[in-house]
């Protein structure tokens, strides 16, 4: 079973900042938070990931919580293209990382122009 | 970013045919791989870990003599659909991890299985 929990749907106006909620309390020390994004008919596609520190790269920002029970995966500026069903998955990573990406329901979000 | 291929992208049969999914890893060694497969309107459901050299190990559920799973090199994996029906009619998609790199696993564009 999935350990995140997210809310089903969102929407945002484009050019806004989309902020995506997910709650993993039942976290370990060696799990890494991903998120991973698909669009309809398309294998998933990787965004961001991280253990401790907020991360950054060219597509999003990801924000975790001094106790790393919840995150929040940040699209900057929003376009038509973002939309898609957003997955947040922990995962064992580093030198164990041979472990499958287990999927829950994630998040839909409607990127509204 | 690291690159998986997954082929066919869409694949129509007959009931009781079988039918094989090719996935890749292009630029990278993938020790192992992942199947999924993806009903309409729902979320991604893990089928089987293939691991290059050895059997595959399959999720509770799920007919390893149905779906065979053959990683014999480094950079393929493939999955078999024997005697397909239509309820096996679905989404399949592959994953490879790239262990050169960060803890990133990366994704086929998926094949649409449809049985007739």
């Amino acid at each position: 079973d999935a350990k995140t929990t997210q809310p089903p749907s969102m929407d945002c106006a484009e050019g806004r900042a989309a902020n995506l909620p997910c709650n993993h309390s039942t976290i370990s020390g060696n799990e890494y938070v991903y998120w991973y994004r698909q669009i309809h008919s398309q294998g998933p596609q990787y965004i961001i990931h991280g253990l401790k520190n907020n991360e950054t790269n060219e597509m999003a920002s990801l924000i975790i919580t001094e106790d790393r029970k919840s995150s929040t995966l940040i699209l900057p500026h929003a376009t038509l293209r973002d939309t898609a069903v957003y997955y947040c998955i922990v995962r064992v990573g580093g030198v164990r990382g041979n472990t499958p990406l287990v999927f829950g329901k994630g998040t839909r979000l409607s990127v509204i122009a | 970013g690291a690159v998986v291929s997954q082929h066919p992208s869409w694949v129509i049969c007959k009931s009781g045919t079988s039918v094989k999914i090719e996935c890749r890893s292009l630029d990278f060694q993938a020790t192992t791989m992942f199947w999924y497969r993806q009903f309409p309107k729902q979320s991604l459901m893990l089928m089987a870990t293939s691991n290059e050299g050895s059997k595959a190990t399959y999720e509770q559920g799920v007919e390893k003599d149905k779906f065979l799973i053959n990683h014999a090199s480094l950079t393929l994996s493939t999955l078999t659909v024997t005697s397909a029906h239509p309820e096996d009619s679905s989404f399949y998609i592959c994953s490879a991890r790239d262990g050169t790199g960060p803890e990133k696993l990366f994704f086929g564009s998926g094949t649409q299985l449809s049985v007739l």
